[in-house]
């Protein structure tokens, strides 16, 4: 069946360091990749996006890297703030035809001063 | 542009009662995503609207329902209120489908005593 999961449901991070959450998918067929990011009483925030056809897409001090052979998707979060604590979800979208958005457990990210 | 924005934000009722959550997606998106947020199952899709169809839903009872207006507006009703509905109830709008960025509002959190 499809499902979305997170290798680690917490992290704990040096500010200024720079973190990664990864995210494990299990829908060969799916071709969209969605960050979010959830705050404390707010709904979750776009952060960044990729499709299948790269690898690798940069924002600001944000990086997404997708490995179709593992079905591997990573968020590197560059130079950690402590305006970055919050809940990290990834999500899978079969194409922009689906209309049906699959989101993993989400991974908490603490910072320490 | 201002952004998706849900009404109300709190709501508290009691079982057996029946509630309506209403959705107002940002100008010119008429894809508008509905979905159930709770600690233990995190987010779950609950439906999908489109031009005023629903286009796809997720595996909730028939006491879940919704509709969209023609404006786009949506809302979504739960009948027969259950403990287990409390959630927080987050609403996302995006152009044509939630294969494109879907942008969250700041959802409604529900209390079912």
């Amino acid at each position: 069946g499809e499902s979305v999961g997170l290798h680690l449901p917490t992290l704990s991070v040096q500010e200024g360091d720079n973190s990664i959450i990864n995210c494990a998918y299990s829908n060969s067929a799916s071709d969209y990749f969605i960050w979010y990011k959830q705050e404390s009483g707010k709904g979750p925030q776009f952060i960044i996006d990729i499709r299948s056809n790269m690898d690798k897409r940069q924002g600001q001090r944000v990086t997404v890297l997708l490995n179709k052979t593992v079905k591997h998707l990573s968020l590197q979060i560059a130079a950690t703030q402590p305006g970055d604590s919050a809940v990290y979800f990834c999500a899978e979208n079969m194409g922009s035809s689906a209309s049906k958005i699959i989101f993993g457990s989400g991974t908490r990210l603490s910072i320490r001063p | 542009k201002a952004g998706v924005t849900q009404t109300p934000r709190y709501l508290i009722k009691t079982r057996g009662q029946q509630v309506t959550l209403s959705c107002s997606p940002i100008s010119g998106h008429r894809s508008v995503s509905w979905y159930q947020q709770t600690p233990g199952q995190g987010l779950q899709f609950l439906f999908e609207y489109f031009s005023e169809t629903q286009r796809n839903k997720g595996n909730f009872p028939g006491r879940f329902s919704g509709r969209q207006f023609s404006n786009s507006r949506s809302e979504m009703n739960v009948s027969t209120l259950e403990l287990g509905d409390s959630a927080l109830y987050l609403c996302a709008s995006s152009l044509r489908a939630p294969g494109e960025t879907q942008y969250f509002g700041p959802g409604t959190r529900l209390l079912v005593l």
